[in-house]
């Protein structure tokens, strides 16, 4: 089937450290790849994407590559922000569909302290 | 530009009342439809979708329904409510490129506590 695997939460860092997010994925066709963001008492906003492998989706500091080979899609910032502090969803789509369904991670969530 | 709103924001319900979320999207036409819920520690849970008009899927055997009266207008519905309903709400569309690249855009999202 689909899936999505996050790691799990919570995180903590200091302002300036650096983040990984990790996520890996199963699918049964060819997935594009997608990081949202969910700031508190907000909706979902996408971050960023990658549709096809070896893609690096970039976004306001954050970057994650699409691994075919590791079926992966980790997150990574070199330098957090207290205002990153958010809700981080690892997601995935099968790309062609026309149901437009997308597979979530369960979520991790970031702390930045200053 | 597309928008979607979802209302209301925040509904205190006791058990056993019933329950009306509305979203509606402006700028675009035709849009799939979706709405899920992310109960409190865990992700996010697909309950249904829509492909258009009067055309409703459901993804998990639940407590609540869905409608689409309208083209641009999606309605999530429970006669009684169950504390197992308690949650966050989000309706989310997406448009002939947006089901091409997976893209989805999401509302502000309804918080639901059920007492």
């Amino acid at each position: 089937g689909n899936s999505v695997t996050q790691m799990e939460g919570p995180v903590t860092l200091s302002e300036e450290a650096f983040l990984t997010i990790n996520c890996t994925y199963t699918a049964t066709g060819y997935p594009s790849l997608f990081w949202y963001v969910q700031y508190p008492g907000e909706g979902l906003q996408l971050l960023l994407k990658a549709t096809k492998a070896d893609d690096k989706g970039s976004n306001k500091g954050f970057e994650a590559t699409y691994r075919k080979e590791t079926t992966s899609f980790h997150l990574e910032k070199g330098s957090v922000q207290v205002s990153d502090s958010a809700v981080y969803f690892c997601a995935l789509t099968l790309r062609g569909s026309t149901l437009g369904r997308l597979y979530f991670g369960r979520g991790t969530q970031l702390t930045v302290w200053p | 530009s597309q928008t979607i709103h979802q209302w209301p924001a925040t509904l205190v319900q006791p058990v056993g009342s019933p329950l009306s979320l509305e979203c509606t999207v402006e700028g675009t036409s035709n849009p799939n439809l979706y709405w899920y819920r992310q109960a409190a520690g865990r992700g996010l849970q697909l309950l249904f979708y829509s492909v258009g008009i009067g055309q409703i899927s459901s993804e998990v055997p639940q407590n609540l329904s869905a409608s689409r009266p309208q083209d641009r207008q999606f309605i999530l519905s429970s006669k009684k409510l169950l504390l197992s309903d308690s949650g966050f709400y989000l309706c989310a569309w997406t448009g002939l490129a947006g089901s091409l690249t997976g893209e989805l855009f999401f509302g502000e999202g309804s918080r639901l506590t059920v007492l």
